[in-house]
């Protein structure tokens, strides 16, 4: 089990510009979320997903979306890049709502 | 009041020492806590969940305190290894959100 994988580690946006963060997992879980964690803060969850299809805000909604077309995937998408995007995305997993959430590497972000 | 609060520290401790860290929660509805180990620039993981009888695992004790509305780590014997950031995290199902909550984090750092 490769667990929570997610593309790329590192990216330099500048601003205006957009992209897919990719997030799999291949552990069947049903509930996936991202999360942004800047320096010395704790996480931030910016959306999650309950199953295929199925997609809700968190937090910190603005400025993402997101899609669950299957159980593995679960893509976010940053839309007209600002310096205020610039964090530390981690991606997550578990198999129910109270479950350990397992984290992939994360993907660090830098809008100039 | 934040949802979830934890004394950011740093904790500066020798090695062998006892240490303990507390953490806050805001909604008495909240059903399900965890504390998780963040390593520098890596993705948290669960170290242990939180039971209302208090657990332990090792050198690692949790403690829940429903009336008080707080959590509590102890680690007993100190390794170096054991530097890293401990973060509180708590289910607030009752909000409607079905993820869970990060604190921001305590930072601890053992000294040889």
């Amino acid at each position: 089990n490769a667990g929570v994988t997610q593309t790329p580690k590192f990216r330099i946006l500048k601003i205006g510009q957009s992209m897919t963060l990719q997030c799999a997992q291949d552990m069947n879980h049903n509930y996936m979320y991202w999360y942004r964690q800047d320096p010395g803060m704790g996480l931030k969850l910016i959306y999650y997903s309950v199953g295929a299809g199925i997609t809700d805000k968190g937090e910190v909604p603005n400025g993402y979306n997101v899609s669950r077309s299957t159980t593995e995937d679960f893509p976010l998408r940053l839309e007209l890049a600002a310096p205020s995007q610039t964090s530390v995305y981690f991606c997550a997993s578990s198999f129910g709502r109270r479950e350990t959430q397992y984290f992939g590497p994360g993907t660090r972000l830098l809008v100039l | 009041r934040k949802e979830v609060e934890q004394d950011p520290g740093p904790f500066n401790v020798p090695e062998g020492a006892t240490v303990a860290f507390n953490c806050t929660y805001s909604n008495s509805a909240s059903q399900s806590f965890f504390w998780y180990r963040q390593d520098c620039r890596k993705e948290p993981k669960l170290l242990m969940s939180v039971y209302s009888s208090g657990n332990e695992d090792g050198r690692f004790t949790a403690q829940l305190n429903r009336a008080s509305q707080y959590i509590s780590l102890l680690i007993r014997d100190s390794k170096l290894s054991d530097s890293a950031t401990y973060l509180c995290v708590v289910n607030l199902g009752s909000t409607g959100r079905r993820a869970l909550t990060f604190g921001s984090g305590t930072r601890l750092q053992v000294q040889p």
